[in-house]
């Protein structure tokens, strides 16, 4: 069965660092996404991306962050310099069309710990 | 403005027993409803979905939701839990191009 890849797994990196997050989405999706879930709170929106664009993006979503889908394939998010509560865990979600019709696929998820 | 609640952060049951779960939403328009579940170290994964027609709706590992417009609410339920459904539930309304989750509610099976 398809299924969104994300990686690395864990990642840690020093306050003030880049970070590269790498999402591979199910092959013949059209729209992409990023979630985070900070430790104990809910899901958050941060980002959607749809023909090569950004198509929504949360309050979350300020300018240290930045998405792109380099090669047709893969799916980034990178945080120019992380901050200590930027430490959650990032999911990426791909799908093949919008709602109603179509249902969004997670990654596992890549847990990002800034120190 | 868009949001889910769910009311009950951590339950605990018997496996074999019954279990419901609360969602409510606030939406303008016709929602798009979903539960999702996520198990240690897992990414969500979809349990059912509600869009349309028939308010009661059937989901994957024995989970069915019903979807009360009256009371702005999609509970999840399932007659008799498994060892396996430990896990985390998350309740989410679909926007035109994102879900907006719930805090979530833990849910913890004692044999």
């Amino acid at each position: 069965e398809p299924e969104v890849t994300q990686t690395p797994s864990h990642q840690v990196t020093q306050m003030g660092q880049e970070v590269i997050l790498r999402c591979v989405p199910i092959s013949n999706h059209l729209y992409f996404y990023w979630y985070r879930q900070i430790l104990g709170q809910k899901v958050e929106f941060l980002v959607s991306f749809y023909n090569n664009e950004i198509s929504e993006k949360s309050e979350i979503f300020d300018d240290q962050f930045s998405v792109e889908r380099p090669d047709g394939s893969n799916f980034t998010l990178k945080i120019r310099s992380t901050k200590l509560e930027d430490s959650a865990m990032y999911f990426c979600a791909s799908r093949f069309g919008t709602f109603p019709n179509t249902e969004a696929f997670f990654g596992q998820g890549t847990r990002l710990t800034v120190v | 403005a868009q949001s889910v609640t769910q009311p009950d952060i951590h339950i605990t049951v018997s496996e074999g027993a019954s279990l419901e779960l609360r969602c409510n939403y606030s939406y303008g328009a016709t929602p798009y409803l979903f539960w999702y579940v996520q198990s240690p170290g897992q990414g969500l994964q979809l349990l059912l979905k509600y869009f349309s027609g028939d308010t009661l709706v059937q989901g994957i590992k024995g989970f069915e939701a019903e979807f009360k417009r009256s009371q702005s609410s999609f509970n999840l339920r399932k007659p008799s839990v498994h060892w396996s459904d430990a896990a985390e539930y998350f309740c989410a309304v679909g926007t035109t191009d994102k879900l907006i989750f719930g805090t979530g509610t833990r849910l913890q099976v004692f044999p």
